[in-house]
């Protein structure tokens, strides 16, 4: 098993540039989730899924979009990039319970310029 | 408004001591808490968990500790090890429906064990 894949590993955008970040998991898990992790900010949800075509907001979802139509693969996607977004980007997946430990990717970093 | 929050930033410890990592909450409605280890470059990797129907739970040398009246939670690594070195994620999950795609995370806490 793969795990969690996520791509790119490193991207830089100019303001206002869009793109999408992707993850993918092999693990078959119905939950996935999107967190950006900022210095001393510790990790904060961004969006999150409960399975294929079910999504909710998680803290700091303005400027994100996601969307989930397999089970595997839940991107997403920067709007219109701004320098406040420059951070790292984690995806990760769980089966939600009874053991709600949650697997993350490797990650994905982010400069807008 | 901070619901998980880890007030020391760094931990320094030297090898084969205990390392006691700590965490506060104040959401009442979690009811079960997780930690991570982060290496540089990587994502976070699950440690150990411990539902709020217990007030301890072991893995090796790790155990965490829960005290559900003073909202606190507590992680000991023994002995410690210079590979431990590592930033420590504590987070939180209130169960229910959505809410289990959700995790609350603290700032961290920067572990470095000396030789």
């Amino acid at each position: 098993n793969a795990g969690v894949t996520q791509t790119p590993k490193f991207q830089v955008l100019k303001t206002g540039q869009s793109m999408t970040l992707q993850c993918a998991q092999d693990m078959n898990h119905e939950y996935m989730s999107w967190y950006r992790q900022d210095p001393g900010m510790g990790l904060r949800l961004i969006h999150y899924s409960v399975g294929a075509g079910i999504t909710d907001q998680g803290e700091v979802p303005n400027g994100y979009n996601v969307s989930r139509s397999t089970t595997e693969d839940f991107p997403l996607r920067l709007l219109s990039a701004a320098p406040s977004q420059t951070s790292v980007y984690f995806c990760a997946s769980s089966i939600g319970t009874p053991n709600r430990e949650q697997y993350f990717g490797p990650g994905t970093r982010l400069t807008v310029t | 408004d901070q619901q998980v929050k880890q007030n020391s930033p760094s931990l320094s410890v030297q090898e084969g001591r205990i390392s006691i990592l700590n965490c506060d909450y104040t959401n009442s409605m979690f009811d079960y808490f997780l930690w991570y280890k982060k290496y540089p470059a990587e994502g976070p990797t699950f440690l150990i968990s411990i539902s709020s129907i217990k007030d301890k739970n072991e893995d090796g040398r790790f155990t965490v500790f829960l005290n559900k009246s003073a909202k606190h939670l507590s992680l000991h690594i023994v002995p410690s090890q210079p590979g431990d070195s590592a930033v420590y994620f504590c987070a939180a999950s209130a169960g229910g429906g959505t809410s289990y795609g959700k995790l609350t995370f603290g700032q961290g806490t920067i572990l470095t064990v000396h030789p």
